[in-house]
């Protein structure tokens, strides 16, 4: 069966610095990946996915993430991280199922 | 307008009674999806439906009830709250979630006295 693990329930990086938020994923057929971003008392909003095609997957508000093979990962970085990204980021996987297995978050805060 | 919304957006119950939270979403998306999110425990499946008239249970089904008659609708009801039903839960629909992902609604937020 699928499965999501996030490195780090909390992650804090100062503004302007790299954000990277580790995922990994286990899965026995190529998978398809998705990192989610959750506001304060909102729902949960795409902001990237990784179905086939290039390993390098830009999404919105500057982030992106790479799907990795080798290392079962989809990693999601920023160059430079801004206090409106201070928000929890799920990632998820899907193995061409109807439904998505979702991580259990990082919570980002952004430093000052 | 077009999207998904859950109503109401605040719930207090008290232990017991029955409740119902709404979802509905405006794109005929055949799948449908509910979660609650806690705290050290992410978001847990609660039922699904992959069309009208067909669900299927998830992960933490038990003490929860859905139906779904229109392809646009999928209620959640609680049929005696429990306080342990205090979270947040979320509704989503997609066409294809291994390919599109979900879209989620804003979420309706129960707490049980």
């Amino acid at each position: 069966a699928q499965s999501v693990t996030q490195l780090g329930s909390h992650v804090s990086v100062s503004e302007g610095a790299l954000v990277l938020l580790r995922c990994n994923y286990s899965s026995s057929v190529p998978p398809y990946l998705f990192w989610y971003v959750q506001y304060p008392n909102q729902g949960l909003q795409l902001l990237l996915k990784y179905t086939t095609g290039a390993t390098l997957v830009k999404g919105i508000n500057g982030f992106e993430a790479e799907f990795k093979k080798s290392e079962t990962s989809f990693h999601l970085t920023k160059p430079s991280a801004h206090m409106s990204d201070a928000a929890e980021y799920f990632c998820a996987v899907s193995i061409r199922d109807d439904k998505i297995i979702f991580g259990k978050g990082t919570r980002l805060h952004i430093l000052p | 307008d077009a999207g998904i919304t859950q109503s109401p957006r605040y719930k207090i119950t008290e232990t017991g009674r029955q409740v119902t939270l709404m979802c509905h979403q405006t794109w005929s998306h055949s799948y449908m999806f509910w979660y609650r999110q806690d705290l050290g425990h992410g978001l847990r499946l609660i039922y699904y439906s992959a069309a009208a008239d067909i669900t299927d249970k998830g992960e933490v089904p038990d003490g929860y009830v859905v139906s779904r008659s229109k392809t646009e609708n999928f209620p959640l009801t609680l049929e005696s709250a429990t306080r342990s039903q205090t979270s947040v839960y979320f509704c989503a629909s997609s066409e294809r979630p291994d390919l599109y992902g979900y879209t989620f609604g804003s979420g309706t937020r129960l707490t049980v006295v």
